[in-house]
């Protein structure tokens, strides 16, 4: 059972233009939405994080969109550029302590020059 | 990658045969994890430890035991390897806080045949 899906699986977009990538989320006890950037070879690094209590974290290009009552967020690239070319992972968790995070499938991301 | 270690980073084993992936921490964080990373999967939490000799079972933890006797290192280990298990495994560590970031490992690729 998959408790966040994301979509789209991969995603090419031209420089300048806007990433936007979706998840949806199962679990009303989520309350912890990190979003991370996976570089080949490399593992995920945070990115930007939100908690349901706002509906939008912006920063720098990178903006969170929370839609609480959907059980949906997504994460939003403005002016997207070559260097943000990676693998995408939406997660969410509860609770404080061990961040045991449940992750979405993953976003390829592709910016073309 | 924050001050974390995997080893090996790769490694080919037999079906059958006892596998032993290492992690090593210099953070002095007090949550360590193992995840394992496949296409269309996203990242699973297979174990994670909340202190020295603590550890609890994650999401897909059949097939795998986990051992942390210091601070600093948690080790995955695989007691009988099989091709279902050839992956790519990182190992996070976290910290005390609210909403504390995951930071990951480079990775180990495990191939079993």
């Amino acid at each position: 059972q998959q408790q966040v899906k994301q979509s789209p699986q991969s995603l090419i977009v031209q420089k300048g233009g806007i990433s936007i990538i979706n998840c949806a989320y199962e679990n009303t006890a989520f309350d912890y939405f990190p979003w991370y950037q996976q570089f080949p070879g490399k593992g995920p690094a945070l990115l930007i994080a939100i908690r349901p209590d706002v509906s939008e974290k912006k920063e720098g290009r990178f903006t969170i969109s929370f839609n609480k009552s959907a059980k949906q967020f997504s994460l939003h690239i403005m002016d997207s550029q070559p260097g943000d070319s990676a693998t995408y992972f939406c997660a969410a968790s509860m609770g404080w302590g061990a961040q045991k995070l449940v992750f979405g499938q993953g976003t390829r991301l592709t910016i073309n020059p | 990658d924050a001050g974390i270690t995997q080893s090996p980073r790769h490694k080919v084993t037999e079906t059958g045969t006892p596998v032993t992936l290492r992690c090593h921490q210099t953070e002095n964080h007090r949550y360590m994890y193992w995840y394992r990373q496949d296409p269309g999967h996203g990242l699973r939490l297979i174990h994670y430890s909340y202190g020295v000799k603590d550890t609890d079972k994650g999401e897909v933890s059949d097939g795998y035991s986990v051992s942390r006797s210091k601070t600093e290192d948690f080790l995955l280990t695989l007691e009988s390897a099989t091709s279902s298990q050839t992956s790519v495994y990182f190992c996070a560590i976290s910290g005390t806080g609210l909403d504390e970031k995951l930071f990951f490992g480079s990775g180990t690729q495990l191939s079993v045949l």
